[in-house]
Formats: C-alpha cells, structure tokens, sequence
C-alpha cells in the first residue's frame, strides 16, 4: 500500500532554512487524482495547511506563508519537497507530507487529506 | 479568511455512549467539509469528507451531516480507540482546520 515518509534535520537554527523531503512508495508521485500537501502542528495546536504541489508542478501556499515557501517535486525519486526560509521558533512543529485527494462536490474542486506520514518534528533553536 | 469553530472544545463520555460535535463556519461552504481523527502521538486519520461520506475504512459508526455554516460529526457506540481529537477542515479555499474537540473518557 502506498505510503509517505519524512526526512529531514530535526533542529533549524533561527534565520536558517528548512528543507524536508516526502518519500513516496507503493504509488506515484504523478497521480493525476492527488496532490502532494505538506501540514503541520505546532504544539498544543490543530494542523495546519502549508501547501501542496500537482504532479504538473503547479504549487498553491497557504498565503501567509508564501513568501518563504517553497514547494518541488521530483517524479524520477518519487519524492516531493519542501523548503521554508527565514524560520523563527514559531516554525516549530510537527511536519507531515499528506497525499491529498482531488475530488468534485457540487461541482467544485475539493481535496481531502486522505494519507499522511507519520510527522517528523522540527524544533527552530540556536 | 473563513474562522471556524467546534465545540465542546472537549467532553468527557462513557464507552457504549452516542457524542456529538459541532462545526461552525463563518463563511457558507455548502458540504466542503471534512472530518478527522488524530489519537496522541499520530497522525489525524480522515473520517468524513464532503460533510457526510464515510472515508473507506473508517467504522460506520462515525458519522456527520450538516451544510452551509453548520455541521456535525456523531459517533455512535463509543469504543476505547474513539477518545481523542477530532477536527473539522474546509475542503474548498484555504484548507482551514478547526481547533478540535478533545473526547476524554468518563
């Protein structure tokens, strides 16, 4: 069965840049039916909605974000990425890679977080 | 930006009992709305999407309603794997979660 993984450093110094990368097995990063989003929850807190990427390489932020986000994917490792720049301790959180399902309510484009990672938890300290 | 609000913020029940909880938006969304599970120390596990359809593999015993700016999730039965948090999330725009719903055992 598919399934997504996190990897990346577990501590980011303030001002520094932090990159993960999601790596896809048992299933297609270029799956038209599916995004691939990256969520996190800070501490104490409900998930949050970063962005996602399209298999075309399309991207959509989460606005007060997009400013230091950046989102890539690579079909040929089956792994999708991200790169958040300018971290502060507010940046602190679990992150998880999500496949996220494209689906049509009422006629409008829809998604739902239908397969996570198991989280991978950054911690921005000096 | 659409705010969205659950409550209880928690509630305390006893196994076998029937638990409602309740989303409210402040912006009309029709049924773009899902659901979701997330026990201590896991990932949220998506129950219900487009206000009322059973995500495959979730436990009928979950099940939600609702339209516009009001919505529900009932969970019928209670088991010991249902106490945790469960969110609410837009489905259409900004993908906004809820605050969630702490369900603790009595």
């Amino acid at each position: 069965q598919v399934q997504l993984q996190e990897s990346g450093p577990g501590l980011v110094k303030p001002s520094q840049t932090l990159s993960l990368t999601c790596t896809v097995s048992g299933g297609s990063v270029d799956n038209a039916g599916y995004y691939w989003s990256w969520i996190r929850q800070r501490p104490e807190r409900g998930p949050e909605w970063i962005g996602y990427i399209y298999y075309t390489g399309s991207t959509s932020y989460k606005s007060s974000l997009k400013s230091r986000l950046m989102l890539s994917l690579d079909t040929s490792r089956n792994q999708f990425s991200l790169r958040l720049a300018s971290v502060t301790a507010a940046d602190t959180a679990v992150y998880y890679c999500v496949r996220t399902r494209i689906g049509v309510t009422e006629g409008n484009i829809t998604t739902s977080f239908d397969l996570w990672g198991r989280g991978l938890l950054v911690s921005v300290s000096s | 930006d659409i705010q969205m609000t659950q409550s209880p913020s928690s509630l305390s029940a006893s196994l076998g009992d029937s638990v409602t909880i309740t989303c409210r938006t402040s912006h009309f969304i029709s049924t773009y709305l899902n659901w979701y599970q997330q026990r201590p120390g896991e990932a949220p596990k998506l129950l219900i999407y487009a206000a009322s359809t059973l995500q495959s593999g979730a436990s009928s015993r979950f099940s939600g309603n609702g339209s516009g700016t009001e919505f529900v999730l009932t969970i019928r039965d209670l088991r010991p794997e249902d106490f945790a948090t469960y969110y609410c999330q837009d489905s259409y725009g900004a993908l906004h979660f809820g605050p969630g719903t702490k369900l603790q055992i009595k």
